[in-house]
């Protein structure tokens, strides 16, 4: 089965400018979480969304937005970008919400470079 | 203080030899699962093992195994018989909150990026 698909692959931006990036979990996958990578801060939770609602947030200010759409697939939204921004941004999908083994969940995509100049 | 460890930011092993990655964690959960992701440089998480706090017995998957000593919160990931292509980054994570169904987030380690040689 096809896997997470995120898009684009590589985005390079300036500061100040806005951008959206798009997930698309697996196929009956109803979970899609959000993580930024960084040299310097590691990998940092975003948010995550289940039945188009956000289940959870991490700690990051209010430019870092996202939504889910009926068909599960996800986009996060960067405003007013900062060149601290620059990041490799992975999406994550998994079947459920509450319950259940986590071993089938959280497969994730190959990310979305981003380089904000 | 950091919910997971991994004191070992780089390791190097020789072809067909086993090597253990270190994992310390910290959770005040009774419930919690522990994972192990590796990423090439491509960039993909990819899912090697999973440990649940309550599974009485050390997870294996394939040439992956996880030494887990709940008492001592430590959690290796121990690869056998390496190949060239194990060469990445390898992550620890851990969920917490596992049968409340709560917070769903992993909390990722620094990584230990492995080196096989031939």
């Amino acid at each position: 089965k096809a896997g997470v698909t995120q898009t684009p692959r590589y985005l390079i931006k300036t500061r100040g400018q806005q951008v959206t990036l798009s997930c698309s979990p697996i196929s009956g996958h109803r979970s899609v979480s959000w993580y930024q990578q960084t040299p310097g801060q590691g990998l940092q939770f975003l948010f995550e969304y289940f039945s188009e609602t956000q289940r959870n947030k991490g700690n990051f200010p209010g430019r870092f937005s996202g939504r889910q759409f009926s068909n599960s697939r996800s986009e996060m939204n960067v405003s007013t970008l900062e060149l601290g921004d620059s990041a490799l941004y992975l999406c994550a999908s998994s079947l459920q919400w509450t319950g259940g083994r986590d071993v089938d969940g959280y497969t994730f995509g190959s990310g979305t470079r981003l380089t904000v100049v | 203080a950091q919910k997971i460890t991994q004191t070992q930011p780089g390791m190097f092993v020789q072809e067909k030899e086993a090597v253990t990655l270190d994992c310390t964690y910290d959770t005040s959960d009774q419930s919690y699962g522990l994972f192990w992701y590796k990423q090439p440089s491509s960039g993909e998480m990819i899912f090697l093992i999973y440990q649940g706090s309550y599974d009485e017995q050390n997870a294996t998957e394939g040439r992956y195994s996880l030494n887990f000593q709940k008492a001592r919160k430590s959690a290796n990931l121990v690869i056998s018989a390496s190949q060239l292509g194990d060469s990445a980054m390898y992550f620890c994570a851990m969920r917490e909150g596992v049968s409340s169904g709560s917070a769903r987030q992993l909390t990722f380690g620094s990584g230990t990026q492995l080196t096989v040689l031939p």
